[in-house]
């Protein structure tokens, strides 16, 4: 079956700017997770979603970072005020339940800011 | 202090050369404990789940092991398809859903 899709795959932006990314999970997942990852490193969490609303948002950076599920399904995460050190791969993530289960993650989206 | 730990950052073998990662854990209350390979350019493509130690887990030429305070990732005669980032996670009582990563081992296999 199809797997979790994002868009777009790559996206480059400038400085003070405002990005959409967008993530697409497995059907019927409830839970969708969102993580960045830094060349080098490993994911880092951001925030997770269980159905429509965030279950945990403590690995948000700041206040420049939102994210949304209004359906239970896609979910959109939003940057404003782009920074460079914002540049990295976003990845999402979707899981049937929660604690613990086995996730399954979209390719990403390289966000490059310059 | 890292909650989880990979080592070695790097590892190369020649094909059929068998070794073993390895994800260590600082943690208390583990849920589970994940491995994933990563291929560059691409997200993590999940390979085992470990709930509880003692517990083992195989495919093909890859075998996860569990301890308490570590898990081992064993590559029997690998190929060079196997070459990859290969990743550790975390699910344990602070992290409710999410998952806690090591930064990973790059491993590279030579024909």
């Amino acid at each position: 079956g199809a797997g979790v899709s994002q868009t777009p795959s790559n996206k480059v932006t400038e400085k003070g700017k405002y990005v959409e990314l967008r993530c697409d999970p497995i059907s019927g997942h409830t839970a969708l997770y969102w993580y960045r990852q830094s060349l080098g490193q490993g994911p880092e969490f951001l925030i997770y979603f269980q159905g429509t609303g965030a279950a945990d948002d403590s690995g948000l950076p700041n206040d420049r970072f939102f994210a949304v599920r209004p359906e239970g399904s896609v979910s959109t995460l939003k940057i404003q005020r782009t920074e460079r050190g914002d540049s990295a791969v976003y990845l999402c993530a979707s899981s049937m339940g929660v604690r613990p289960d086995t996730q399954y993650f979209g390719p990403g989206t390289r966000l490059t800011v310059l | 202090e890292d909650q989880v730990t990979q080592s070695p950052e790097a590892l190369r073998l020649q094909e059929g050369e068998s070794s073993s990662l390895n994800c260590s854990y600082t943690v208390s209350g583990l849920r589970g404990l994940f491995w994933y390979r990563q291929d560059p350019g691409k997200g993590p493509e999940f390979l085992f789940t470990l709930y509880s130690a003692g517990e083992e887990k195989e495919k093909e030429r890859l075998k996860a092991t569990l301890t308490k305070k570590e898990s081992f990732l064993h590559i029997t005669a690998p190929k060079p398809e196997d070459s990859a980032t290969y990743l550790c996670a975390l699910n344990y009582g602070g992290s409710q859903g999410n998952l806690i990563f090591g930064k990973g081992t790059k491993l590279s296999v030579k024909p």
